[in-house]
């Protein structure tokens, strides 16, 4: 199976701040590779997909690059409704996993 | 609008059974690919199963296979999750969610509120 590690694993920022959490695929996963966001008590939301398609109706602050098995998802400006837990997830091969999560918060 | 409405989890007894359902609406069900995605308290999201959405092809996570079974009944817009031989490692709650293929996995634009599965003596 495919491995996916994240970091960090949570993170603290400021209102405003850029944030960046890195995913790394143990493959080349092509760009076959998802985001997803989780606030707590709540079903998981699709963000990014496809590496760095934004999905329909997500602000244009979130945003996704990479190819190969190097990652990487931003916010370009925190909002504290950003506070969640941010998953990664490969679908190049099955099974398709997720990584461990990286748990947002507000300084 | 999509909806996805899980129901039938509750508290088993380790080498138990359980049947969860999935009551899909708003999209032509037999269209996509269905999963069921589980997460355990303070854990991570784990996939557990995937079935096509003609109900041909169904795929498990190494962690249940041999015990669960995901179906589907096209005609009901129904998706389910019989889980047999339960352990107490598999309390968590069980997220239905509809993929963007039809026979393969894609990604989830939408999924259910969850069901909660315990698994304790």
């Amino acid at each position: 199976d495919i491995q996916m590690t994240q970091s960090p694993s949570s993170l603290s920022a400021s209102v405003g701040d850029r944030v960046t959490i890195t995913c790394q695929a143990s493959q080349d996963i092509s760009n076959y590779l998802n985001w997803y966001q989780q606030k707590p008590g709540k079903a998981p939301k699709l963000l990014i997909y496809d590496a760095s398609n934004l999905e329909t109706g997500v602000p244009s602050r979130f945003s996704g690059s990479g190819s190969g098995t190097d990652f990487t998802f931003t916010i370009s400006s925190l909002q504290p409704e950003d506070i969640a837990t941010y998953y990664c997830q490969q679908y190049d091969n099955l099974p398709p996993v997720f990584g461990p999560g990286t748990k947002v918060d507000i300084k | 609008e999509v909806q996805l409405v899980e129901s039938g989890g509750g508290v088993v007894q380790p080498g138990g059974s359980l049947r969860l359902s999935c009551a899909a609406s708003g999209f032509t069900f037999d269209d996509y690919a269905m999963h069921w995605v589980r997460q355990a308290p303070g854990k991570g999201l784990e996939w557990v199963s995937l079935i096509s959405g003609d109900g041909g092809s169904t795929y498990y996570a190494d962690s249940v296979k041999g015990r669960f079974t995901i179906s589907r009944d096209n005609s009901k817009n129904s998706l389910y999750l019989q889980m047999n031989s339960l352990r107490t490692e598999d309390t968590a709650l069980y997220y239905c969610a509809k993929d963007s293929l039809r026979y393969s996995s894609g990604w989830y634009p939408y999924w259910g509120q969850g069901t909660l599965v315990t698994v304790s003596s």
